[in-house]
Parts: C-alpha cells; structure tokens; sequence
C-alpha cells in the first residue's frame, strides 16, 4: 500500500513551457485535490475532485488544469509556465469528501520556472 | 484572504521545552481544526484535531487548545524532543459533507527543538 504517489519528485521548466504533474492513489479514496506551498501562505487549494469525472476550483486555479478519469490518478496540468508556479506541489486524498477527513498528502512535487 | 492565521512563523525550543503555536480563524462555519505536522522533503500528515464541542484534546504529548468564543485555537507540545523538530501547519475546515474536504490552511511555523 503506496498511499499517494506523486511523481516527478524535482522539475525545472522554462517559462511558457507545459507540464503534467501526476498523482495516483491506491487507497480507493474518493476526494483527491492539490495544493501548492509557498513560504509564508501554508497550503492553498488549487483544484479538487470529489469522484471520477467530477472537478472543480480551489482557491487558486489560474494557470493549472485538472481532469479526473479513474479514482486513483488526478494529474495537474500547467499550460504554460509561469514564474509565479514556482513552488511545490501536494496531491492529497481523502476517503470521502466529509471536511473532517483526513487528508493523505503525497510527498510533493518541487518545481522551478526559470 | 487568509481566514486562518498562525504565529510564530518560527520557534526554538530546547529539549523537554513546551512550545505552544497559535491559531486564529474568521469564518464561524468552520467546525472542524485539524493540525498537520510536516517534515523537511516530505509531505503533511495529520497530528491530532478537534472539533469545536470540546475545549481541550490530548494525544500522547500534544494538546490542542479551543476557544470558541475568541475563534482561537493552540497546539502544545509538552516534553519536546528532537525529533519534534518539523513544520505544524494548523487548518479549519466544515466538517458537513458538503465541503468537500477544503482544508484552509495556516501559514506554517517551523519548530526547532535543540538537544
């Protein structure tokens, strides 16, 4: 039992470049989402998927696509890299999507833009 | 808009110190308070939580702190040790099933415990 894998651990991108962050589970979760990190914010919500073909915003969506085609993968997509998406990227899941679930982060994704 | 602030942004404690981190919150829904405790290349993981019905939660050596009617709430670490040595991010949350798991997060304090 792996819990939530992400993949790749470090990337570096040039600005207006596009990449797939992946995440995958495999504790049948149901509510996957992610996070970016910055110093000094914690955690802020990007997107999240509450089942299988179902997403929707987070607090901070601008720049990033998500889609959700099985229950255990939630890749996040950048279209076109920016220096402000420098930071590191949390997938978590929960069982369900019940607020006071805890929450299984993977152990991030470190991302440059150049 | 940050609904949950956190201080201090960082604390240094020795061994067997009691370092106490600080939350406070704005939204009245909230009713649900998770902390996360993070280690340095590695993601969150959740510590202990409480809901906002009980005043005060102990597991093991860390305690969390409610007050309702001030919105805040504190974790404490009694007899720390190295190995507490982490970032705690504190976090609020709707516990109903419509919230679909949006965590609002703190902004982090890093927590150095010396030998």
């Amino acid at each position: 039992n792996a819990g939530v894998t992400q993949t790749p651990k470090f990337q570096v991108l040039k600005t207006g470049q596009s990449m797939t962050l992946q995440c995958a589970q495999d504790m049948n979760h149901e509510y996957m989402s992610w996070y970016r990190q910055d110093p000094g914010m914690g955690l802020r919500l990007i997107h999240y998927s509450v089942g299988a073909g179902i997403t929707d915003q987070g607090e901070v969506p601008n720049g990033y696509n998500v889609s959700r085609s099985t229950t255990e993968d939630f890749p996040l997509r950048l279209l076109s890299a920016a220096p402000s998406q420098t930071s590191v990227y949390f997938c978590a899941s929960s069982y369900d999507r019940a607020g006071d679930q805890p929450q299984h982060f993977g152990d991030g994704t470190r991302l440059s833009i150049l | 808009q940050q609904q949950v602030k956190q201080s201090p942004q960082s604390l240094i404690v020795q061994k067997g110190g009691i370092p106490i981190i600080n939350c406070a919150y704005e939204n009245t829904a909230f009713d649900y308070f998770p902390w996360y405790q993070q280690f340095p290349g590695k993601g969150p993981a959740l510590l202990i939580a409480i809901r906002p019905d009980v005043s005060e939660k102990k597991e093991g050596r860390f305690t969390i702190s409610f007050n309702k009617s001030a919105k805040q709430f504190s974790l404490h670490i009694m007899d720390s040790q190295p190995g507490d040595s982490a970032t705690y991010f504190c976090a609020a949350s709707k516990a109903g099933g419509t919230s679909y798991g949006k965590l609002t997060f703190g902004q982090g304090t890093i927590l150095t415990v010396h030998p």
